[in-house]
C-alpha cells in the first residue's frame, strides 16, 4: 500500500526562525512529489519535484527531493506569522491511481 | 474565471437525512476528486473520476454516492447521514495524470458539513 508520512504533525515557531518540515514516502511508480499550503481554505499549490537534487524556491520557501532515500523537504527561512499554515505532502504515481497525501504538519508561527 | 466551486460552503445535518455537494469547475479538466479532511486525518479520498460518466471508490467510500453527468460537474451523496460524516469536504480537478508532470490538483474551497 502507498504510503505518505509528514513530520512533525505539529510545530511552534518564532517569527524569524527557519523551519524544516520532512516527508517520506514509500510508494509504487514514484512519478513526483507536490507539497501544498493550506491555510484556512483549499490548499494551494506550492512545488512540485521530480527529479532528485534539484531545489525548487520561491521566496522564502524551498524544496528539495530525495529520490534514493524516499524523503522530500520543505525549509521556510526567516518565518513571518503569514506562515502559519498546514502543509501537505503528496506523491503521484505513475500507476492509474490519485494523488496520496500525508496527514501534514501544522506550523503555528507565533509573534 | 472562477476555477473549483462548491456549493454549499455550510451545512447542518440531522442524523438519517439526505443531501448533494455540488462541484462545478470551468478549467475543462477530465478528472474530479472528492477528499474529506479531519483533525489530524490529513485528506482522504472519497470518491473520484476520470471522465464524465465513470467514478471510482477512493479510500473512504462508504456511506458516500456519486455522480459525474456533465463534465464540469461532480456530485457528492450522502443518502443517510451519520455523525461520522461531520467533515470538511472538499472538491478537486486536474488533467490527466500521465499528461504532464505539472498537473497539480486544483481545489474549491469546501464545504463544511456537521452532522448532529
Amino acid at each position: 500500500e502507498d504510503k505518505v508520512v509528514q513530520s512533525p504533525l505539529s510545530l511552534v515557531v518564532h517569527e524569524g526562525d527557519t523551519v524544516t518540515l520532512n516527508c517520506s514516502y514509500e510508494v509504487t511508480n514514484f512519478r513526483s512529489l507536490l507539497w501544498y499550503k493550506q491555510e484556512k481554505k483549499a490548499p494551494t499549490f506550492l512545488f512540485m519535484l521530480t527529479s532528485s537534487g534539484i531545489e525548487k524556491k520561491s521566496g522564502r520557501l524551498s524544496s528539495i527531493l530525495d529520490k534514493k532515500e524516499l524523503f522530500s523537504i520543505l525549509n521556510i527561512t526567516a518565518t513571518q506569522t503569514g506562515d502559519s499554515a498546514v502543509y501537505l505532502c503528496a506523491v503521484a504515481t505513475s500507476g492509474n491511481t490519485p494523488l496520496v497525501f500525508g496527514k501534514g504538519t501544522r506550523l503555528s508561527v507565533i509573534a | 474565471n472562477a476555477g473549483v466551486t462548491q456549493t454549499p460552503k455550510f451545512r447542518v445535518l440531522k442524523t438519517g437525512q439526505s443531501m448533494t455537494l455540488l462541484c462545478a469547475q470551468d478549467m475543462n479538466h477530465e478528472y474530479m476528486y472528492w477528499y474529506r479532511q479531519d483533525p489530524g486525518m490529513g485528506l482522504r479520498l472519497i470518491h473520484y473520476s476520470v471522465g464524465e460518466g465513470t467514478t471510482a471508490k477512493g479510500e473512504v467510500p462508504d456511506g458516500y454516492n456519486v455522480s459525474r453527468l456533465k463534465k464540469q460537474n461532480f456530485l457528492l451523496g450522502l443518502e443517510s447521514a451519520a455523525p461520522s460524516q461531520t467533515s470538511v469536504y472538499f472538491c478537486a480537478s486536474s488533467v490527466p495524470w500521465g499528461s504532464s508532470y505539472n498537473s497539480p490538483l486544483h481545489f474549491g474551497n469546501g464545504t463544511r458539513l456537521t452532522v448532529t
